[in-house]
């Protein structure tokens, strides 16, 4: 059974660091592409980030380039989303999301993230 | 960026009813539409890819349909377990993007 589960979240102020971590079971984890989905009441689902199976490639939304730095280890199964120079329109449920032939097959349960002073 | 854009916003239905949500796309994406169901307090879930193929273990009641611009997503035979709200996603072409959801209430 595939399952993603992730870890992290919480309450930070504007301007702080927090780091997501997803782990991943049931699947040939080196295999897929991951990607970090969030969502929150006024702007929905936005994708934020994603990595390619072997984490050689990375992207990013355009509205946290440069703040955000998606990372992975093939040996532990995780894939991580450092999470850094955080705003409050950052506040919102971060997904991890398996990827199969581009389409989001797996969703992790999410964590919350709240930026706030 | 592409704009998905759902209707309706919200509809009512009965147990028993079958049911029709419509996305569209604002420029083509040939098939590259997945369709996903979230009910409240939970992840959204991945029913239909490919915009008319079945994710495993989605029950046959699901169907998608469509190409190029335009979508829908029929739910038949409603159960009280399918009144959730309901998203289209594109992923034609990067960054995939999310209809607004279509909340599906009990009449």
């Amino acid at each position: 059974e595939v399952q993603l589960v992730e870890s992290g979240g919480g309450l930070v102020q504007p301007g702080g660091s927090l780091r997501l971590s997803c782990a991943a079971s049931g699947f040939t984890f080196s295999s897929y592409a991951m990607n970090w989905v969030r969502q929150t009441p006024g702007k929905g689902l936005e994708w934020v980030s994603a990595i390619t199976d072997s984490g050689g490639a990375t992207y990013y939304a355009d509205s946290v380039k440069g703040r955000f730095t998606i990372s992975r280890d093939n040996s532990k199964n995780t894939v991580d989303l450092q999470m850094s120079s955080l705003r409050a329109d950052d506040t919102a449920i971060y997904y991890c999301v398996r990827v199969r032939s581009s389409f989001y097959d797996y969703w992790g349960q999410g964590t919350r993230v709240t930026v706030s002073s | 960026d592409i704009q998905m854009t759902q209707s309706p916003s919200s509809m009512s239905a009965s147990v028993g009813d079958r049911v029709t949500i419509t996305c569209r796309a604002s420029q083509g994406i040939s098939n590259y539409l997945a369709w996903l169901q979230q009910k409240p307090g939970k992840a959204p879930k991945s029913l239909i890819y490919g915009a008319s193929s079945l994710q495993s273990g989605v029950p046959s009641k699901f169907s998608g349909s469509g190409s190029g611009t335009d979508f829908t997503l029929t739910i038949s035979s409603l159960q009280p377990e399918d009144f959730a709200t309901y998203y289209c996603q594109q992923y034609n072409s990067s960054p995939y993007t999310f209809g607004q959801g279509t909340k599906l209430e009990i009449k």
